[in-house]
């Protein structure tokens, strides 16, 4: 059964630093790798979208990567700020159409 | 505006009493799904479907019902519901791409109390 980790579970930074948001899997036969921002109270909004057949994808400060051999994705943010902080969350599609997600990592960007 | 609208936002219910959230999405996906989200537990998947007529269980689907009669429509049931059911409900969609599930789509959220 997939199983799908996110460590550290909260994350503290200063404002400007570069960070990376790790995320782990158990089966490599995924589909695609999303990752998901969720502000507290609100629904997720997705960040990005990575096939199986891709190795990374990037928009604007973000940029998460792929390895499906390994079973492993990180999300990494550039000059994080302040209105960075949330959780992100990654979620993995399996071959049954069921999607896992992990528990988040909580990102707090001290100003 | 592309959105998936869920209703009601918030409901305090008592056991037993039969409920209905809904989840409608304007943007002609053919694959909807609900999921629960719970301290230390994250987000699980109770159903999903991927078209008109056709659903399937996710990781905890016991205790709920799903019906997808409209494209934009995937109403979630609680026919008897309990206190385990207590949680924070979300619908989302996506369009599918040679069969395969894209970027998501969720809704705002429904936070549920069941008393």
């Amino acid at each position: 059964k997939q199983e799908v980790t996110q460590i550290p579970a909260a994350l503290s930074v200063p404002e400007g630093e570069n960070l990376v948001l790790n995320c782990s899997f158990t089966d490599s036969a995924i589909y695609n790798l999303q990752w998901f921002r969720q502000d507290p109270g609100k629904g997720l909004t997705s960040l990005l979208l990575i096939q199986s057949s891709q190795r990374e994808q990037t928009s604007g400060r973000l940029n998460a990567s792929l390895d499906k051999s390994s079973g492993r994705s990180t999300l990494y943010i550039a000059a994080s700020q302040p209105g960075d902080s949330a959780t992100y969350l990654c979620a993995v599609k399996g071959s049954q159409g069921n999607l896992i997600f992990g528990k988040g990592t909580k990102l707090s960007v001290k100003p | 505006e592309a959105q998936v609208t869920q209703n009601p936002r918030y409901l305090i219910t008592v056991t037993g009493k039969k409920l209905t959230v809904t989840c409608s999405q304007n943007m002609n996906h053919e694959y909807m799904s609900w999921y629960r989200q719970d301290p230390g537990l994250g987000l699980r998947q109770i159903y999903y479907s991927m078209n008109v007529e056709v659903t399937d269980k996710g990781d905890v689907p016991e205790g709920y019902k799903v019906s997808r009669k409209e494209k934009r429509n995937f109403p979630l049931i609680l026919e008897s519901p309990s206190p385990n059911q207590t949680s924070l409900y979300f619908c989302a969609s996506s369009a599918l791409a040679s069969g395969y599930v894209g970027e998501l789509f969720f809704g705002e959220g429904s936070r549920l109390t069941v008393l």
